[in-house]
């Protein structure tokens, strides 16, 4: 069974500092991994989606990469912004199609 | 919340009700999911359906049962065998996007608390 951890939990950073969230898993064998931003009391958007064919994605201020040979992706977040302050989600889906996601690690970015 | 609307936001009821929450979708997929989740945990997986009249049970799908009548909607319904209902449920479909790679896509949730 995959297993999807996040670490750390939580991350308190001053305005303008990079951001670098950690998320592991178990089995290589994965389909894609999903990186979803989540605010308190709602629903997850999706921020970035790498197939396992690819090393990293972009957007914008948003990098992610993935090893999956090591089991890992990182999602890195430059020059951050009060308005980053949230819970990110890291979710991967094997080869069965199933997602397992990690529990999360909330950021706040103070101004 | 792309598609997805998930009713109602906040849902109250005493303990021995059965509740349904609604999912309803427009993006034209096929798989819809439920999954539940609760504070300082990851999302976990209570019933999926790959195509309309299927679905299968998920990781924790004791205490829940699930329709799929039509293509757009997927209610779940929180039976009163569920022994910890009280958390926030999320509606998702997995399909293809605007950039045709095949993503999960999710609803805006319901709370749901049980007393």
């Amino acid at each position: 069974k995959q297993e999807v951890t996040q670490i750390p939990a939580a991350l308190s950073v001053p305005e303008g500092e990079n951001l670098v969230l950690n998320c592991s898993f178990t089995d290589s064998a994965i389909y894609n991994l999903q990186w979803f931003r989540q605010d308190p009391g709602k629903g997850l958007t999706s921020l970035l989606l790498i197939q396992s064919s690819q090393r990293e994605q972009t957007s914008g201020r948003l990098n992610a990469s993935l090893d999956k040979s090591s089991g890992r992706s990182t999602l890195y977040i430059a020059a951050s912004q009060p308005g980053d302050s949230a819970t990110y989600l890291c979710a991967v889906r094997s080869n069965d199609y199933k997602l397992s996601f990690g529990a999360g690690t909330t950021v706040t970015v103070r101004a | 919340d792309g598609g997805i609307t998930q009713s109602p936001k906040y849902l109250f009821r005493k303990e021995g009700q059965n509740v349904t929450l609604s999912c309803e979708q427009n993006l034209n997929h096929d798989a819809m999911y439920w999954y539940r989740q609760d504070p300082g945990q990851g999302l976990r997986l209570i019933y999926y359906s790959q195509i309309v009249n299927d679905f299968q049970k998920g990781d924790i799908a004791e205490g829940y049962s699930v329709s799929r009548e039509k293509k757009e909607s997927f209610p779940l319904t929180v039976t009163s065998a569920q022994k910890n209902p009280t958390a926030f449920y999320l509606c998702a479909t997995w399909g293809q996007g605007a950039l045709a790679s095949y993503e999960q896509y999710f609803g805006p949730g319901t709370r749901l608390t049980v007393t």
